[in-house]
């Protein structure tokens, strides 16, 4: 079955704890991006890559990094998270560069 | 810079039809997407126009007017399970202050649809 998978889908964690959310998806997409959902504000990119090795910002990517060192993995690192990246994360992949998204489940983060 | 606007709030009865606009100024284009969120999943594929016009898919339709900078989602024969938020996204284009590919979303509009 075609999916993207995150994990995990719930995290609670206090400011300053370096967290992974880990991206997969098995559709062989090149193109993979991180968004964050908040109410009022819709969905708003962090990171996205055109491929393996190849990374650039979105629109929010302050206190964010990602690495793409596999095709099919996009994991999203908070090095200190803090309250204001408390948020709905969803990982999602295209076949071309703002194709089709194909979303992940999400990942619900509390940052106390 | 890019600007996508859409109503916040819609309400409708079961059967009816109902009309979600959205407006967009982008210094690129190249398309536009629908999608559909169920409260806390994920966003699922509606549509994509990328020529002015209509697209029938069963009970949904989308419309593009790419001139006005205009397009709407239309939906017919509401039922209870089309309860959900809408999100409107403009595909960038290759213009300057718009990257190829990059996908920019609206805030979403939140449909009820009543018995």
């Amino acid at each position: 079955e075609a999916q993207v998978t995150q994990n995990p889908r719930y995290l609670i964690t206090v400011t300053g704890k370096k967290l992974t959310v880990t991206c997969s998806q098995n559709m062989n997409h090149e193109y993979m991006s991180w968004y964050r959902q908040d109410p009022g504000l819709g969905l708003r990119q962090i990171y996205y890559s055109m491929n393996v090795e190849v990374t650039d910002k979105g629109d929010v990517p302050e206190g964010y990094k990602v690495s793409r060192k596999e095709k099919r993995n996009f994991p999203l690192i908070l090095e200190s998270p803090s309250p204001n990246q408390t948020s709905l994360y969803f990982c999602a992949s295209s076949e071309l560069p703002g194709g089709t998204q194909y979303f992940g489940p999400g990942t619900r983060l509390l940052v106390l | 810079g890019q600007n996508i606007d859409q109503p916040t709030e819609m309400t409708a009865t079961e059967g009816a039809i109902v009309q979600i606009n959205c407006t967009y100024q982008t210094s690129g284009f190249n398309g536009l997407f629908w999608y559909q969120q169920h409260a806390g999943e994920a966003p699922t594929f509606l549509s994509y126009n990328v020529l002015d016009g209509l697209e029938e898919k069963g009970r949904f339709s989308s419309f593009l007017s790419r001139s006005k900078g205009y397009s709407y989602l239309l939906l017919k024969e509401l039922q209870m399970k089309d309860s959900a938020s809408y999100l409107c996204a403009v595909r960038g284009g290759p213009n300057r202050g718009s990257t190829l590919g990059r996908l920019y979303f609206g805030r979403g509009t939140q449909l009820t649809v009543w018995p």
